[in-house]
């Protein structure tokens, strides 16, 4: 049972214009959300996060959006550029007492230049 | 860099081996953690530990067990390898100082294990 999804294992953009990536989740425990960018041959990174009592949390060219209603989370990347070619990875996690999260299946975003 | 070295980076063994990765961090996080990557399947949390001697099981932690003796290092064993835990394995920290689920995760370079 997939309690994290990202139904989009690819996504190309042409440089310059906007990236959505979206998350979709299950379980209704999950309270504090964070997206990871891969590159090849490296572990993840920490992007962004977002706690369930905010709909947008805003870091330079990256924006994420949750819709609590839809157990949905989009990651907007403004203006895109080549250097954000990358695997991105949404995470859950509840925080009434667990260190644990639960990520997608990732996302692979290619920007055109 | 969060301090956070995985060893071997590359192994290529062969079923029914016994296998041991190690993970280890120079920054005392309390949180420990060993998941595997694979096409498909995303990031999937194997064990955990929230301490010395204190360990969890995660999503996939059949066939693998953990040790951790120390604050710094956190082992991932396969007691008997098998080519469906032919893998990517990476070690994350965090710190947990926050409320539960909120500290941002820092990951390891990975290590990819082919068992043949």
């Amino acid at each position: 049972d997939q309690q994290v999804k990202q139904n989009s294992p690819s996504l190309s953009v042409q440089e310059g214009r906007i990236s959505i990536l979206n998350c979709d989740y299950t379980n209704s425990m999950f309270d504090y959300f964070l997206w990871y960018k891969k590159y090849p041959a490296e572990g993840p990174t920490f992007l962004i996060s977002i706690s369930s009592i905010k709909d947008k949390n805003e870091d330079g060219r990256f924006t994420v959006f949750l819709n609590k209603s839809a157990k949905h989370l989009s990651l907007h990347i403004v203006p895109s550029q080549p250097g954000d070619s990358a695997v991105y990875f949404c995470a859950a996690s509840h925080t009434s007492g667990t260190y644990k999260y639960i990520f997608g299946t990732g996302t692979r975003l290619k920007v055109l230049a | 860099d969060a301090g956070i070295t995985q060893s071997p980076r590359h192994k290529v063994t062969e079923t029914g081996t016994p296998v041991t990765l190690r993970c280890h961090q120079t920054e005392n996080h309390r949180y420990m953690y060993w998941y595997r990557q694979d096409p498909g399947h995303g990031l999937r949390l194997i064990h955990y530990s929230y301490g010395v001697k204190d360990t969890d099981k995660g999503e996939v932690s059949d066939g693998y067990s953990v040790s951790r003796s120390k604050t710094e290092d956190f082992l991932l064993t396969l007691e008997s390898a098998t080519s469906s835990q032919t893998s990517v394995y990476f070690c994350a920290i965090a710190a947990g100082r926050g409320r539960a689920g909120t500290d941002t995760q820092y990951f390891g370079p990975g290590t990819r294990l082919t068992v043949l």
